[in-house]
């Protein structure tokens, strides 16, 4: 199957830094999401980007499809941007989602 | 907004009991899905649904079934409970078969003693 790496695996931040996260996938995809999980456990959809670029206040993503890999960029991070942050990729063969192993994301005031 | 509700947040249950976990989504999603979170594993896909009373097996369905008799719902069932099932459960639903945005649940802590 479909195999999504993400990177860095963890990250810390002081309050105020940018940073940005990638994720590489190894085949084609339909759908490619962003999430942030809370520390309730619940996934927050962040972006719907299985192409191009996309800006939302301080973050942004661009999903360059054909060179297989996603960026997330959060600027100017806040405490709490912290948590773990998912990409997650929809193969062109099926309809499941698959998830990288997440980055995880703390932001010291 | 798009809103799926799992039925409950935290539950314990005893090793051997039958166990529901409902999921509901409330925009005519065709497809549902359930994973598990790991630590050290991430989300893995349990099972998913992409039409009513049609299922089909994810990467980990051992110990797990599923029900979907009305689109709006979709049930995981462990028909044993066990403490290896102790795990955060993420149900998501995705309108269409291909793309189209999924949209979570906000999980079920499951602890099995």
């Amino acid at each position: 199957g479909i195999q999504v790496e993400q990177s860095p695996p963890d990250l810390i931040l002081q309050e105020g830094a940018n940073s940005t996260l990638r994720c590489n996938f190894s085949d084609s995809v339909n759908n490619l999401q962003w999430f942030h999980q809370n520390p309730w456990g619940q996934l927050i959809n962040l972006f719907y980007i299985p192409s191009g670029t996309k800006q939302n206040g301080r973050l942004s993503a661009t999903t360059v499809a054909t060179e297989r890999y996603s960026l997330l960029y959060i600027s100017s991070s806040q405490t709490t941007d912290s948590g773990v942050y998912f990409c997650a990729v929809e193969p062109n063969a099926g309809n499941m989602l698959t998830f990288g192993g997440g980055t995880r994301l703390m932001v010291k005031p | 907004d798009v809103k799926v509700t799992q039925s409950s947040r935290y539950l314990v249950k005893r090793t051997g009991e039958k166990v529901f976990l409902e999921c509901v989504q409330d925009m005519d999603h065709e497809n549902m899905f359930w994973y598990r979170q790991d630590p050290g594993l991430g989300l893995r896909l349990i099972y998913f649904s992409y039409d009513v009373k049609m299922k089909e097996k994810g990467d980990i369905p051992e110990g797990y079934s599923v029900s979907r008799e009305k689109k709006e719902r979709f049930s995981l069932i462990l028909e044993s409970a066990s403490t290896n099932q102790t795990s955060m459960y993420l149900c998501a639903s995705i309108y269409g078969r291909m793309n189209t945005e999924a949209f979570f649940g906000q999980g079920t802590r499951l602890t099995v003693v």
